[in-house]
Parts: structure tokens; C-alpha cells; sequence
């Protein structure tokens, strides 16, 4: 099993151009999640979804969309990228058991300049 | 809502040292608890978990008990080695998961 892709693993954008991150997990998992990691800030939630279909906002949404329209993946738009969106990128998922714990990927670089 | 605090780093220590860790936790449920290791350059891993009240987590000679009663998880290890070096979060979990700012670990050969 490959477990949680992302990609890519590393990015430059220009400020006001648009992207997305993918992620994909093989492993059936319901619960899907991305995160944001900045120096001295750990991992902050953006965005989740707890099944197909449904996604909710994490702690920091502004600037950013998701869709679940597959239980396998879990898309990251960037709108329209801006300096402050600078940071490593990761995407998690879980089964439905609050205490299974979360597997990662190995995450996004980003840079915007 | 709910949040996790843990002991801000970096936390410098020798080899074979004694290493805790602090972790204290706010939830308004009953959330499952965690610790996660991030090594340079990598993903988080899972380091180990707890259920419920009560229960110790343990892996690679790490361990950490759920204590209600203090709200806390806290990671202790009797003798690190260098390959310890990493960052360490702790993490709560109910529909979502909420990490810690994450403590940087130091090991001096």
C-alpha cells in the first residue's frame, strides 16, 4: 500500500496564481485532513472532511477550498496564492475510530513569491 | 474548544539522559490522545496512543498515560539516544485531530 500521496512535493508560485495540492490515500479511510506547518506555529487545520461528500473548515480556511468527492482524495485549491500561504503542506487521513491516529504524507513545499 | 499545550523547546540533553516531555490537554469529550515524532524533512509518525483514561501508550522505549484527573500526556523516555533527535507533538482527537506546537528535541552524543 502506498499509504497518503501527496503532490507535488515541492512548488514555487507567483502571488495571484491558483494551484492545487493533491492528496490521495489507498487505504479506505473516511477521515481526511490538511494541515499547515509553519516555524514556531505546528500544525494548524485548514480543512477536513469526514466522508465523501461533506468537508468542514479547520483553523485557518481563509484562502484555501476542498472537495471530497471520492473517499480516495481530498484535493487543496489554492485561490489566488499569496506571500502569507508560503509553508509546508500536509495531508492526513484516519478510519472513523477517533483513536486509530492519523497517517501522513510526506508533504508540500510551497513557496510564493 | 478544544486545545493541546505542550513544553515549548528546544530541549537539549545527553545521551542516556531521562526525558519528559509535558502535555496538557482541553477537551469538552472523551478524545483519544497521541504522540507524533517528525523527523528532518519528513511526514509526522505516529509514536504511540491512548484511549482512554488510565491507559499507557508505549513504543520504542517511549511511553505516556492518559490522566483525567490532570488532563494530561506526557512522554517520558528512561535513555535517549541520539536518533531521538526530532520534533515531538502531542495531539488530541475527537471528529478531528488538534496537535501541539510541537517541543524539538536535542541529543548530545
Amino acid at each position: 500500500n502506498a499509504g497518503v500521496t501527496q503532490t507535488p512535493k515541492f512548488q514555487v508560485l507567483k502571488t495571484g496564481q491558483s494551484m492545487t495540492l493533491q492528496c490521495a490515500q489507498d487505504m479506505n479511510h473516511e477521515y481526511m485532513s490538511w494541515y499547515r506547518q509553519d516555524p514556531g506555529m505546528g500544525l494548524r487545520l485548514i480543512h477536513y472532511s469526514v466522508g465523501a461528500g461533506i468537508t468542514d473548515q479547520g483553523e485557518v480556511p481563509n484562502g484555501y477550498n476542498v472537495s471530497r468527492s471520492t473517499t480516495e482524495d481530498f484535493p487543496l485549491r489554492l485561490l489566488s496564492a499569496a506571500p502569507s500561504q508560503t509553508s509546508v503542506y500536509f495531508c492526513a487521513s484516519s478510519y472513523r475510530d477517533r483513536g486509530y491516529g492519523y497517517t501522513f504524507g510526506s508533504g508540500t513545499r510551497l513557496t510564493v513569491v | 474548544g478544544d486545545s493541546v499545550t505542550q513544553m515549548e523547546g528546544p530541549v537539549t540533553l545527553s545521551e542516556e539522559a531521562f526525558l519528559t516531555i509535558n502535555c496538557t490537554y482541553t477537551a469538552t469529550g472523551y478524545p483519544s490522545l497521541f504522540w507524533y515524532v517528525q523527523y528532518p524533512g519528513e511526514g509526522l509518525q505516529l509514536l504511540l496512543k491512548a484511549t482512554k483514561a488510565d491507559d499507557k501508550g508505549s513504543n520504542k522505549g517511549f511511553e505516556a498515560t492518559y490522566r483525567k484527573e490532570t488532563t494530561s500526556f506526557h512522554l517520558e523516555k528512561g535513555s535517549v539516544q541520539v536518533s531521538d533527535s526530532a520534533v515531538y507533538f502531542c495531539a488530541l482527537s475527537d471528529d478531528k485531530i488538534i496537535f501541539g506546537k510541537g517541543t524539538r528535541l536535542h541529543i548530545l552524543p
